[in-house]
């Protein structure tokens, strides 16, 4: 069974402050981990992904995120956070075909 | 269209009625998923396709949960006797090549409320 933890449900920056959201995994097979962003009213959009390829994964918009099998980790990251930021993430794993398990979430807020 | 496309987005329901929400897939998408996200709260599995065949149901959480793909594109998932639990948003995934990609494209969902 696969199964992330996110800690911190909300997180605030300032705006060009760095970003951090934390997601640790739990998985009895390899797994695929991915990120997902949701605006309000809209669906999930897919950030990033990690498939066992190189461990520093880069996404859209400026993040990015490292594979960490020591610490069975994936956070996300961004060195500069914008207004446009502010969103909901999702850290997702799966190890299987058939099913994308997801954390619940971090609503993070970005101020002037 | 170009992405995935569910309707209703809005629906409210009185307790015990049978909703039905519909997904139309990215064209070409052989993989469909859907997920229930609770009010502040991930997404949760109910249901997989993979075109027409329903390979995990595991999720769904109740015999009062129906979902079916007959022709391999449109989905339906079908509620009865809605409950005042089954207010959630309701999303619908697809993918092309799900077991090599992973990469799911997500629908806006649609909002259900049970008075």
């Amino acid at each position: 069974a696969q199964s992330v933890t996110q800690l911190g449900s909300h997180v605030s920056v300032s705006e060009g402050a760095l970003v951090l959201l934390r997601c640790n995994y739990s998985s009895s097979v390899p797994p695929y981990l991915f990120w997902y962003v949701q605006y309000p009213n809209q669906g999930l959009q897919l950030l990033l992904k990690y498939t066992s390829a190189a461990t520093l994964v880069k996404g859209i918009n400026g993040f990015e995120a490292e594979f960490k099998k020591s610490e069975t980790s994936f956070h996300l990251t961004k060195p500069s956070a914008h207004m446009s930021d502010a969103a909901e993430y999702f850290c997702a794993v799966t190890g299987t075909a058939s099913k994308l398990t997801f954390g619940t979430g971090t609503r993070l807020q970005v101020t002037l | 269209g170009a992405g995935v496309s569910q309707s209703p987005r809005y629906k409210v329901a009185k307790r015990g009625q049978d909703v039905a929400l519909r997904c139309d897939p990215i064209s070409g998408h052989v993989s469909l998923f859907w997920y229930q996200q609770a009010l502040g709260q991930g997404p949760e599995f109910l249901t997989y396709f993979q075109n027409e065949a329903q390979l995990d149901k595991s999720g769904l959480p109740s015999d009062r949960f129906f979902a079916e793909r007959p022709e391999g594109s449109v989905s339906t998932l079908k509620i009865q006797r809605t409950q005042q639990e089954d207010s959630a948003v309701y999303l619908c995934a697809s993918s092309r090549d799900w077991m090599n990609t992973g990469e799911l494209f997500f629908g806006e969902g649609s909002r259900l409320t049970v008075l």
